[in-house]
């Protein structure tokens, strides 16, 4: 069965830094999106993507965030410098088509991020 | 601003009853998402619902739109359906989380 995957699983880095987390959606998925969750608290949404750009994004997706769909099948999160407040898991996700008959979304095990 | 609320935020229940968990929200959705989420941090998308009910194996969920309210039912509880449940409402392409129900099936 196809499946999201995401890379790394676990990323440290430190306070400051850039990193960069990658997603594989499903292959015929239009609709991408990232999420995190601090340890913890509940799911937060961070930004979808569709045809080449953000199509909504919230509150916490800053100026330090950024997403790219670099090649037909990646899907990445950038954060440009890293606090330690970012500290989180980040899930992606992708799903077809908008009112398709097959509308769930798919989740990738996530990345946990640590920022030191 | 949307609120997703959950209810109860944990239950604990022994292997074979019925259960249900809650979900209200205040504002006009597009979908209502119920989302399981494994001990081991893992996610599955269990329904999405912009009307009536839907039923999966043992899983029905529910939406009232009137009333913005969501209700999932698990049916012969098992073990292995603990894990934390969370309701996520999506208006437009945004979402919003409930803080998730934390269920324990107890043999």
């Amino acid at each position: 069965e196809p499946e999201v995957t995401q890379t790394p699983s676990h990323q440290v880095t430190q306070m400051g830094q850039e990193v960069i987390l990658r997603c594989v959606p499903i292959s015929n998925h239009l609709y991408f999106y990232w999420y995190r969750q601090i340890l913890g608290q509940k799911v937060e949404f961070l930004v979808s993507f569709y045809n080449n750009e953000i199509s909504e994004k919230s509150e916490i997706f800053d100026d330090q965030f950024s997403v790219e769909r670099p090649d037909g099948s990646n899907f990445t999160l950038k954060i440009r410098s890293t606090k330690l407040e970012d500290s989180a898991m980040y899930f992606c996700a992708s799903r077809m088509l908008r009112g398709g008959v097959t509308d769930t979304q798919y989740f990738g095990p996530g990345t946990r991020l640590t920022v030191l | 601003k949307n609120e997703v609320e959950q209810s109860p935020q944990n239950l604990t229940a022994q292997e074979g009853e019925f259960i249900t968990i809650n979900c209200s929200y205040s504002v006009g959705i597009s979908a209502l998402h119920w989302l399981q989420q494994h001990p081991g941090g893992g996610i599955v998308s269990l329904f999405m619902l912009s009307s009536g009910k839907k039923k999966h194996g043992r899983l029905i969920a529910t939406i009232n739109i009137q009333e913005k309210h969501s209700s999932l039912h698990i049916t012969a509880s098992h073990p292995r359906d603990s894990a934390v449940y969370i309701c996520a409402e999506n208006t437009g392409n945004q979402f919003y989380f409930g803080t998730g129900t934390s269920l324990t099936v107890i043999p």
